[in-house]
């Protein structure tokens, strides 16, 4: 099974400024014959189900604001929130698609400082 | 627009049995790989199964022998048989669709396996 591992567990962020979310997956989820990574990532708010908000790993999903973006190949990802909104106050989450068990990162939660 | 909606959460005792439900409206559910999830606040996020557009079902080795996934077309809905119960199952158990990641999900049904 692929791994994928988070970082931080948690971060605070003052309102306007950069968070940024790692995601580390233990083997590569790049598909060398369509060069695309099989990553999205989610948001998830109290009492919600996750919300997709990027896959292939950087291709924003219709309606999400452009403060969010994906980053990273291979094995390394980053999700950058560029100016922290008090409606972003989430956990968030990588997954990889590339293979089957489908498998989550432990989540990010993000807060305000 | 596209909506799932689970149903058949409940208490149960270990060793019991518990269907879910998801009904789907606005897409063919059988047009795209369609999955169970499961969210508890010590293991997080958990893939548990899918159906693929063919009708082929995937298991992750935690429900491998005990859950049984199907699917009705003429209902447009999806379902989840689980048998043999335990605690470590207790969780929110959500549908959703996947084209590339999880685009759509449930609202999720809570399962609770408790003596």
């Amino acid at each position: 099974d692929i791994v994928m591992t988070q970082s931080p567990d948690s971060l605070a962020v003052s309102l306007g400024e950069r968070a940024t979310i790692n995601c580390k997956s233990s083997q590569t989820v790049l598909y060398s014959s369509s060069n695309k990574n099989y990553l999205a990532w989610y948001q998830q708010k109290p009492g919600q189900p996750p919300k997709l908000l990027i896959s292939w790993a950087s291709t924003r999903e219709s309606g999400v604001p452009d403060r969010f973006s994906g980053s990273g190949s291979g094995t390394d990802f980053t999700l950058t929130i560029s100016s922290l909104q008090a409606e972003d106050v989430a956990v968030y989450y990588c997954q990889q698609y590339y293979t089957t068990p489908r498998t989550f990162g432990g989540g990010t939660k993000v807060e305000i400082k | 627009q596209v909506q799932l909606v689970e149903s058949g959460g409940g208490l149960v005792k270990p060793g019991g049995s518990l269907r879910l439900s998801c009904a789907a409206s606005g897409f063919t559910l059988s047009d795209y790989f369609m999955s169970w999830i499961r969210q508890t606040p010590g293991k997080g996020l958990e893939w548990i199964s899918y159906i693929t557009t063919s009708g082929t079902m995937y298991y992750a080795d935690s429900v491998k022998g005990r859950f049984t996934m199907s699917r009705d077309n003429a209902k447009n809905s999806l379902y989840l048989q689980m048998n043999s119960l335990r605690a470590e199952d207790t969780a929110v158990y959500y549908c959703a669709r996947e084209p590339t990641g999880f685009d759509y999900w449930g609202q999720g049904t809570q399962v609770t396996v408790s003596a």
